[in-house]
Formats: structure tokens, C-alpha cells, sequence
């Protein structure tokens, strides 16, 4: 079955860039989707088809992916950007990646 | 405005059935041209999805659970719900009920608050 890797934490200084990789067999040949989830919370889409922002989402929040690679990337860091992020793809069946604790 | 709401027992005992329901509002699942999913998160661990399902009843399972699952629709109540058999601790987790935006391979748009189940006896 398909494995999506990420690391299992990344800490960034306030103000500065985040970048939260999503490692896949040619994972730039798929969609692949972005969650944050802040404790005690339902996880909420930040990123779809690769580098689409739903509405309410800050331009802060970006993505990419190519190769076996898929990125996320969070400009300017917040406090309030604190959580956990997931990301996803379909392979015959939804596939999510462990997930990584984003520290700012 | 679209929300999913999850209900069902907080508490089953090993080897029964947990069923969960999703009820939408907002839209109807009829009409929308959506499938609809759940997914689980045990304490402490990453999201695990269990099934998808559209208004017609076409359904894609989690092959790692396929043979304990049943997805369905009750479209006169605008809910879709979940059964899990025989279920054992590993089924403790956090259960969401989401929206796929669109197609069965899309990404789940909106999300439930989550139930929490837990398996004790």
C-alpha cells in the first residue's frame, strides 16, 4: 500500500518560514491535501490539489509538489499556527501521512 | 452552511457492534454531487480513514478494515452512518464524519467535531 512520510516534528521562530515535507513514490503525479488540527479540534483543510488555499485559509499557507516530494509551507509563523499537520492523498483508498507536530 | 454532526454511544463493550451516525445539514446529500466519509484517530495517533460513501450507496472501504465495516445512507434523514463490528480496544479513537469535495478522490472539505469512542468492558 501507498506511504506517505513526514517528519515527525518541525520547529520554527515566530515570523519565520515553516516548510513540512510529505515524501511519496512519485507523489508529484497525485493531489495531494493539507490539515492542520490543534489539540482537541477536528482537523481543517489548508491546502487542496496541491497549492490551493480554501476560502478563510491566509496566504501564509502554501504548497507544492514534485518528484517524490509534496511541501507545505507556512510563511510569517503564528503562535496560532501551532499544530499538527497532515497531509493526504488517494492511492485506490485515502492514505494520510503520520503527521508532524509544527512548534513555533 | 454545511455542518456534520456525529452521534452514537461513547461507550461499547468488546466484541459488540458500534454504529455512529452522521447527520448534515446545510445540504442535502441527495443532491450534492459529494461523497461522504469517515475517519478515526486513536489518543494520540494520526488520522486513519475508514470508508467513503456517496447518496447511492457506492462505497470505497479501508481495505485494513473492510471485512468489520458497513457504510450506509438514509437520505430521507440527510445522515449517513457508520458499523463497526466486533470491535476491540484498537477501535478506541476519535470518529469523524467529513465531506468529500467532490469526487471519491478529493479532499474532505468539512469535518465533524468528532465523537470519541471508547472500547472497555
Amino acid at each position: 500500500s501507498y506511504k506517505l512520510t513526514q517528519p515527525l516534528s518541525v520547529s520554527v521562530a515566530l515570523g519565520q518560514t515553516a516548510t513540512i515535507t510529505c515524501g511519496g513514490n512519485n507523489i508529484g503525479n497525485t493531489n495531494v491535501h493539507w490539515y492542520q488540527q490543534k489539540p482537541g479540534q477536528a482537523p481543517v483543510l489548508v491546502i487542496y490539489r496541491d497549492n490551493n488555499r480554501p476560502s478563510g485559509i491566509p496566504e501564509r499557507f502554501s504548497g507544492s509538489n514534485s518528484g517524490n516530494t509534496a511541501t507545505l509551507t507556512i510563511s510569517r509563523a503564528q503562535a496560532g499556527d501551532e499544530a499538527d499537520y497532515y497531509c493526504q492523498v488517494w492511492d485506490s483508498g485515502v492514505v494520510f501521512g503520520g503527521g508532524t507536530k509544527l512548534t513555533v | 452552511q454545511l455542518q456534520l454532526q456525529e452521534s452514537g454511544p461513547g461507550l461499547v463493550k468488546p466484541s459488540e457492534t458500534l454504529s455512529l451516525t452522521c447527520s448534515v445539514s446545510g445540504v442535502s446529500i441527495s443532491i450534492s454531487d459529494n461523497y461522504w466519509a469517515w475517519i478515526r484517530q486513536p489518543p494520540g495517533k494520526g488520522l486513519a480513514w475508514i470508508g467513503s460513501i456517496y447518496y447511492s450507496g457506492n462505497a470505497y472501504y479501508n481495505p485494513s478494515l473492510k471485512n468489520g465495516v458497513t457504510l450506509s445512507v438514509d437520505t430521507a434523514k440527510n445522515q449517513f452512518s457508520l458499523t463497526l463490528r466486533s470491535v476491540t480496544a484498537a477501535d478506541t479513537a476519535v470518529y469523524y464524519c467529513a465531506r468529500v469535495s467532490g469526487r471519491i478522490a478529493a479532499h474532505f472539505g468539512n469535518w465533524g467535531q468528532g465523537t470519541q469512542v471508547t472500547v472497555s468492558s
